[in-house]
Parts: structure tokens; C-alpha cells; sequence
């Protein structure tokens, strides 16, 4: 498809496990975004990349998460030990570039919702 | 740190009228600021970007604002439609692109 892809749409797991989030890019878009989306906190950044590097993973809340993206293009974002209020909806976003191009709309997934049991 | 603050939090109007949405944010020094809209269950769609350098920007029936010196920006609705229904959300750019999102206004137009 011609937009931003994630998997799964829904995903319901226990609290302790871990989860994997996938976020497929618009081809070509060398930037990449991950933000939550939770009830009462509003849509809050998580991590960026620039091609396969992550220059600001300033708004990871824990070291619970972490995110990698290979090949400039697939990211996946990893939860582990999930908690309770790790609950929300995980929205992948990507742009054709930055700095200069931070001009450019970012693109988005349809999220991914997750509720820890 | 910057902060994006939308009011109000909900709006409810009957089909026709113009209507405003605010946002106002912190720090003036953001690259660009963007509307969106959100419905439920779905992702965001950009509706309008204004350039940091620019003043307002339209599409359709929208109108966006921006006077960065003050910190706002504003969203001109004008004869709103049922399908217009949805949460608005405000966001400033910082120059990585990372996004900063207010709360949200959500809307709703009654027939």
C-alpha cells in the first residue's frame, strides 16, 4: 500500500510479557516517528529515526522500551515486561526527511492499540 | 519545554455555523505547526502546515493561523458539516520534525 502500515491493529497480552509493535514506513521516507496515545495523557513522542539511527529517544518512558528500524525502512518497537499502564495506542509516523525538510507532513499509521491484562 | 494548549477541550455547534479553534504553545522557536484530525479509532490526517515564516494557510473550508510571536494559532471551521465531527489536534515541529501535540478539541456538528 501506498501509506504508513502497522501490526498488529490490536493486541491484547498479559502484564510481564513482551510485546513487539511493526510500523512499515511509505517507501522512500528516511524519517520515521513513534508516539503514544493514551487517556489522559494526550499523544506524546517516543522516539525518532533518521535512517536507521535514533538521534532523540528522549521520550522512551522506561527500559522497558526499546525500538530498532534495519535497512532505512521497517521499525519495531519493543515493550518488555509490559505493565498496565503501558494500555494505549502506538502510532507510527513517517516523513520524507528533516532538518532543513522538517518542513514536510509526517505521515500516519493507523496505531497499533494495546491493552495489558 | 514546550507545552501546546488547545481550548476548548469540546465543542459542540449545529451544521452551518463558523466556528474557532485555539491552540497557543510555548516556545516560539518551532519550525512549523500542524492541524490535524483524528477519528475515532483511526490515525491522524494533516490538514493544514503553516512554515514557520508564514502567517496562515487554507484549504477548503479551513483557515489556519499562525502568529508565533505570541505563541497561537487558530482554526477557522467555516459552515461546518455533520462529517466535520472529529478531534482537532494541534502539534509544533521542533527542527528534528518531532512533534508536540496539544490535547485535542473534539467537535462535534449536529445535523
Amino acid at each position: 500500500g501506498a501509506g504508513v502500515s502497522q501490526s498488529p491493529s490490536n493486541k491484547v497480552t498479559e502484564k510481564g510479557k513482551d510485546v513487539e509493535l511493526r510500523c512499515d514506513p511509505i517507501s522512500g521516507h528516511t524519517a520515521l516517528y513513534w508516539y503514544r496515545q493514551s487517556l489522559g495523557q494526550g499523544l506524546e513522542f517516543l522516539i525518532y529515526f533518521q535512517g536507521n539511527s535514533a538521534p532523540d529517544k528522549s521520550g522512551l518512558p522506561s527500559d522497558r522500551f526499546s525500538a530498532e528500524r534495519t535497512g532505512g525502512s521497517v521499525s519495531t518497537l519493543t515493550i518488555q515486561r509490559t505493565q498496565q499502564e503501558d494500555s494505549a495506542v502506538y502510532l507510527c509516523a513517517s516523513s520524507p526527511g528533516t532538518g532543513a525538510q522538517a518542513k514536510n507532513i509526517q505521515y500516519f499509521g493507523a496505531g497499533t492499540r494495546l491493552s495489558v491484562l | 519545554k514546550q507545552e501546546v494548549t488547545q481550548i476548548p477541550a469540546a465543542l459542540s455547534v449545529p451544521e452551518g455555523e463558523n466556528l474557532v479553534l485555539n491552540c497557543s504553545f510555548t516556545d516560539s522557536a518551532i519550525y512549523n505547526l500542524q492541524w490535524f484530525r483524528q477519528d475515532p479509532g483511526k490515525g491522524l490526517t494533516s490538514l493544514l502546515l503553516i512554515q514557520s515564516s508564514q502567517r496562515e494557510q487554507t484549504s477548503g473550508r479551513l483557515n489556519a493561523s499562525l502568529d508565533k510571536s505570541s505563541g497561537r494559532s487558530t482554526l477557522y471551521i467555516a459552515a461546518s458539516q455533520p462529517g466535520d465531527s472529529a478531534t482537532y489536534l494541534c502539534a509544533v515541529s521542533s527542527n528534528t520534525g518531532k512533534l508536540i501535540f496539544g490535547q485535542g478539541t473534539t467537535l462535534q456538528v449536529k445535523p
